[in-house]
């Protein structure tokens, strides 16, 4: 079964851009939530949505949003981009969410930022 | 607030000795506890899970080990080998947030 696809792998923006990142996760899982990992700092979780709706988000900016579409696939948005969103974000899919069982992620979207 | 710290970052073990990983949280409802590893280049997966109500969990060469009073839990891993080389995130769910959170990663590195 195929698994969590998250595109692009690499891209790089300018300060000031907007960057679209694209999740789609494995058949039947009905969750998809988002992380952005840099050196030191682990795994920071941006936002979970389930069915649509966006269940949490982390303490990110405004600047960052989210959303997903009827078939599970998820995009998330960073707008008016800063150096220090140069990161790995990684899309994680599960079938009932972050609460109760494993976490599927794809292989992330390295952003960087010039 | 929500926390999870993780120790110690780095971590260099000789083939075949033991390597232990320890995490403390903050939020004394949390009740899920997993641990992802994180190989070069690739997503992180789950490697094992505790939930609040078992102290310890065992899969081969893996345990993990949690003490809910001191709200602290640690990974094991026996006979460690070359392949183990990787980064190793602890996680805790958050029911006061309704987040899972991470701790900050362990690069564990063996030598052969």
């Amino acid at each position: 079964k195929a698994g969590v696809t998250q595109t692009p792998r690499y891209l790089i923006k300018t300060r000031g851009q907007q960057v679209t990142l694209s999740c789609s996760p494995i058949s039947g899982h009905r969750s998809v939530s988002w992380y952005q990992q840099t050196p030191g700092q682990g795994l920071q979780f941006l936002f979970e949505y389930f069915s649509e709706t966006q269940r949490n988000k982390g303490n990110f900016p405004g600047r960052f949003s989210g959303r997903q579409f009827s078939n599970s696939r998820s995009e998330m948005n960073v707008s008016t981009l800063e150096l220090g969103d140069s990161a790995l974000y990684l899309c994680a899919s599960s079938k009932t969410g972050t609460d109760t069982g494993e976490l599927f992620f794809g292989e992330g979207s390295r952003l960087t930022v010039l | 607030g929500e926390n999870v710290e993780q120790h110690p970052s780095t971590l260099s073990v000789q083939e075949g000795d033991s390597a232990v990983i320890k995490c403390t949280y903050s939020d004394s409802a949390s009740n899920y506890f997993p641990w992802y590893k994180q190989e070069l280049g690739k997503g992180p997966q789950l490697i094992i899970d505790i939930r609040s109500n078992v102290g310890e969990k065992k899969d081969q060469r893996i345990a993990v080990t949690l003490n809910k009073t001191a709200k602290h839990f640690s990974l094991h891993i026996t006979e460690t080998q070359p392949e183990d080389s990787a980064v190793y995130f602890c996680a805790a769910w958050m029911d006061s947030s309704y987040k899972l959170i991470f701790g900050s990663g362990t690069r564990l590195l063996v030598r052969p």
